[in-house]
């Protein structure tokens, strides 16, 4: 079984400065890992994904997100936060084994709270 | 570009009716699902299919069918509601084939309250 862990329900940081949304997941094989993001009475946006490689992903609006694989880890962060980067973030995970039928498992969601 | 629709936005039923959410997507995408959100719970799978014909269950499909006559629809039916089905659903699509590395794109979301 797969599963993924937000352990901070809630992060706030002030604007300008770094921010870091955390990730861990468990799977059978390796991982497929994805962020998305959330925005009041929305459906979720695609933000980036890990799939192979570099283990440092870019993705939209200036996020990125650091892939361990001996921490099971995939930590979302941002050089410089943004009061409009204040969200609900959620960490996803989808297994290789299956490539048709990869079902994604998405962690709790962390609110993230930038203040100005 | 439409994307995936779903509607109603909003709906409101009493114990034991039935009712349909409907989805539909522009995108040729094979992989579609449902999910409902509830707070603090994340995301739950509640059905998945990944071609025309072809449906199975996610994590939480008591009480919810499904069925994939077309590549563009995927509607989600709950045939007696309860209120332990209010949540906020929303209807997934994604591209499938053997890289199986798309990322989801979702709907607006359907806000369901059972009385």
């Amino acid at each position: 079984a797969q599963s993924v862990a937000q352990p901070e329900d809630q992060v706030n940081v002030a604007e300008g400065n770094p921010l870091t949304v955390k990730c861990t997941y468990s799977v059978s094989g390796n991982p497929y890992l994805f962020w998305y993001v959330q925005y009041p009475n929305r459906g979720l946006q695609f933000l980036l994904k890990y799939i192979t490689g570099d283990n440092l992903v870019k993705g939209s609006y200036g996020f990125e997100a650091e892939f361990n694989k001996s921490q099971t880890s995939f930590h979302l962060k941002k050089p410089s936060a943004l009061v409009s980067d204040s969200a609900l973030y959620f960490c996803a995970v989808r297994d290789t084994y299956n490539t048709n039928a990869g079902k994604s498992t998405f962690g709790d969601g962390t609110t993230l709270t930038v203040k100005p | 570009n439409a994307g995936v629709t779903q509607t109603p936005k909003f709906q409101v039923l009493k114990t034991g009716q039935s009712m349909t959410l409907q989805c539909a997507q522009d995108m040729n995408h094979e992989y579609m699902s449902w999910y409902r959100q509830d707070p603090g719970m994340g995301l739950r799978l509640i059905h998945y299919s990944v071609g025309a014909g072809i449906t199975d269950q996610g994590e939480v499909p008591n009480g919810y069918n499904v069925s994939r006559s077309t590549t563009e629809d995927f509607p989600l039916r709950l045939l007696s509601a309860a209120p332990s089905q209010t949540s906020v659903y929303f209807c997934a699509s994604r591209r499938s084939g053997t890289s199986n590395t798309g990322e989801l794109f979702f709907g607006e979301g359907s806000r369901l309250t059972v009385l």
